[in-house]
């Protein structure tokens, strides 16, 4: 069964560093979004992602966050200058179409850690 | 405002009991909710769904319940397993009519807990 798969699991940072969170959604997806969820809370939406340009993004995705389709596999997430509360758990999803009945398809997460 | 959120963060059953998470929304433009499960250490896992033009939905051992007079939603998990224990989240998809191009709204979530 095809899914989504995240990289790094977990990825440990210094206050002001950038970091890169990579995902490969599924195959014939076409529509792409960040969450976050930082521990013991609930999932926030980041941003939704679609024919190579942003299609919404949430107040949380400030100047410091970016997301790029470098290539037809890749979906990233971009953290410019990380903060200790960037803190969190990172979850990339896909969808194949756009209709508000198309099942958004988890991947397993990246847990960022910013010291 | 955009809220989605949930009456009991913390439900403890007993092994084949019935489960019965409840959530709350506040956009009633809203047409299409969902109810996911999450594992330790993991994303996200769908569940089952419920548009807007229903009351009801039944799965395999899950049923969603949908009333709309009151922006209110439920799961029901039948004969609940140790397998079963997570955090279930509700979550609302917004549409261009309901302020969204299809994100998910979460709720804050409920660890469900089954006990032998």
């Amino acid at each position: 069964e095809p899914e989504v798969t995240q990289t790094p699991s977990h990825q440990v940072t210094q206050m002001g560093q950038e970091v890169i969170l990579r995902c490969v959604p599924i195959s014939n997806h076409l529509y792409f979004y960040w969450y976050r969820q930082i521990l013991g809370q609930k999932v926030e939406f980041l941003v939704s992602f679609y024919n190579n340009e942003i299609s919404e993004k949430s107040e949380i995705f400030d100047d410091q966050f970016s997301v790029e389709r470098p290539d037809g596999s890749n979906f990233t997430l971009k953290i410019r200058s990380t903060k200790l509360e960037d803190s969190a758990m990172y979850f990339c999803a896909s969808t194949r179409g756009q209709g508000s009945y198309n099942e958004q398809f988890f991947g397993p997460g990246t847990r960022l850690t910013v010291l | 405002g955009e809220s989605v959120g949930l009456h009991l963060p913390t439900l403890s059953v007993q092994e084949g009991d019935n489960s019965i998470i409840n959530c709350a929304y506040s956009n009633s433009a809203s047409d299409y909710f969902i109810w996911y499960k999450q594992e330790s250490g993991k994303g996200p896992q769908f569940i089952i769904d419920i548009r807007s033009n229903m009351d009801k939905r039944q799965g395999q051992r899950v049923t969603v319940l949908l009333n709309k007079t009151v922006k209110h939603l439920s799961l029901q998990i039948a004969a609940t397993q140790p397998g079963d224990s997570a955090v279930y989240f509700c979550a609302e998809k917004r549409n261009r009519i309901s302020g969204g191009y299809n994100k998910l709204i979460f709720g804050a979530g409920t660890r469900l807990a089954v006990h032998p």
